[in-house]
């Protein structure tokens, strides 16, 4: 059964430094991993969407890596701001034929950028 | 190209009464999932449709819940006889038609369910 884990579950920023998520997962055979941005009472923004294959995905001040052997993924900030405060939900799509729709959610890191 | 729709934002039930939460896939999505949010929990996998199909409702508690996803209209998730431990936020999402494995999800803004 995969379990998906997010370190820290909060963290408390100054505006300006750079930070990262951390995300691991227990199963590596995954389709793809996806990092979420979740405003409160909001529903789930996408934020980045790396395939199995890759290593990274940039966007902006946003950089994802993976590494699927080892079952981990990090999300960078750079330079943060106060509107980049919200809590930040990795989730992973797993191989095989019918549990391969589903994504599997850890519980978020709540990130707050102070000013 | 509006995304994925959901309606009610915000839903009070009382206990025992029936509640219908509807979800409209972007266009030209054919895949449907729903999750659920209970407070201070993670979101859980519930249901995954396809138009007039259930692919895999694993997710789905055994009693009370029921997900549709007709050939006209919306996905309909329906929860009979609601209980408190059903307030949660729910949740759908959307992918293309095959929903092949490199796409992502694209998620609705949700349905709010508060049972008094």
């Amino acid at each position: 059964k995969q379990e998906v884990t997010q370190i820290p579950a909060a963290l408390s920023v100054p505006e300006g430094e750079n930070l990262v998520l951390n995300c691991s997962f227990t199963d590596s055979a995954i389709y793809n991993l996806q990092w979420f941005r979740q405003d409160p009472g909001k529903g789930l923004t996408s934020l980045l969407l790396i395939q199995s294959s890759q290593r990274e995905q940039t966007s902006g001040r946003l950089n994802a890596s993976l590494d699927k052997s080892s079952g981990r993924s990090t999300l960078y900030i750079a330079a943060s701001q106060p509107g980049d405060s919200a809590t930040y939900l990795c989730a992973v799509r797993a191989g095989g034929e019918t549990s391969g729709s589903r994504l599997t959610f850890g519980e978020g890191t709540q990130l707050t950028v102070n000013p | 190209n509006a995304g994925v729709m959901q309606n009610p934002r915000h839903l009070v039930r009382r206990r025992g009464q029936e509640a219908r939460l509807r979800c409209s896939p972007m266009k030209g999505h054919s895949h449907v999932y729903w999750y659920r949010q209970l407070p201070e929990e993670g979101l859980k996998f519930m249901v995954y449709l396809q138009k007039e199909n259930i692919i895999d409702e694993s997710g789905m508690p055994k009693e009370r819940f029921s997900a549709e996803f007709p050939k006209e209209g919306p996905s309909i998730l329906r929860i009979q006889q609601v209980v408190r431990g059903d307030s949660a936020a729910y949740f759908c999402a959307s992918s293309p038609l095959g929903g092949p494995p490199n796409y992502g999800y694209t998620f609705g803004s949700g349905t709010r369910l508060t049972v008094v």
